[in-house]
């Protein structure tokens, strides 16, 4: 089974700090994805990697950044946390290409206080 | 930018009733895939339509795409406890690896 896996069920931090949240996969998928997700605005795409070192915006990528450095893993950084960053983070992987079924991580519920 | 609309946003019906979500999408879609999420669980995928008008069935679920690749929906059969959850669509535009997701409905199922 494809396990995606993201390093942290919940997290607290403050206003202000740099937050990291790390998303692995083991089945070798090119595409990873961050997504946010709130009450009533779905899924919300913030960036998207197709192959290693490589990314592209999604919907609504301002005060986020991503690295890919290596195939297996998609982080998702917030440069300076802001209460409106208060979310469920969710990673997910696909295999290749835009028809192939997404994989999801658990999530990471972030708060910002 | 794509957006991907569903209606309803929420919806409460009794175990044994029919329920119904559908998906609008503002461009013309490649594919689309519907994922249901159970509460405190994570999206998990459904199934996948890629032709026009096709209609796809698993067991008490009827996925239909429309003929204009730009809308879709998804038919619950007498419902059970057990589909309780946030049902997603999600729009892929051909030529990209974009995943744009659905607003969601939220279905309880009231025993």
């Amino acid at each position: 089974d494809v396990k995606v896996t993201q390093s942290s069920r919940y997290l607290v931090k403050r206003t202000g700090e740099k937050v990291f949240l790390e998303c692995v996969q083991d089945m070798d998928h090119e595409n990873m994805f961050w997504y946010r997700q709130d009450p009533g605005l779905g899924l919300r795409l913030i960036y998207f990697s197709y192959d290693v070192k490589m990314k592209e915006k999604g919907d609504i990528p301002e005060g986020y950044s991503v690295s890919r450095e290596k195939k297996e893993r998609f982080s998702l950084i917030l440069e300076s946390a802001s209460t409106n960053q208060t979310s469920m983070y969710l990673c997910a992987s696909s295999l290749w290409g835009g028809n192939t079924e997404a994989f999801f991580g658990q999530g990471t519920r972030l708060t910002v206080v | 930018g794509q957006q991907v609309m569903q209606i309803p946003q929420y919806q409460h019906v009794q175990e044994g009733e029919d329920f119904t979500t559908y998906c609008n999408s503002s461009t013309t879609l490649s594919n689309i895939q519907w994922y249901k999420q159970r509460p405190g669980g994570h999206p998990v995928f459904l199934i996948q339509l890629v032709k026009s008008g096709e209609v796809k069935k698993q067991k008490r679920l009827t996925f239909q795409f429309g003929e204009a690749k730009k809308n879709s929906s998804l038919h619950i059969t007498a419902t059970q406890t057990t589909d309780v959850g946030t049902y997603f669509c999600a729009g892929i535009t051909s030529g990209t690896y974009k995943y744009i997701f659905g607003t969601g409905t939220r279905l309880k199922v009231l025993a």
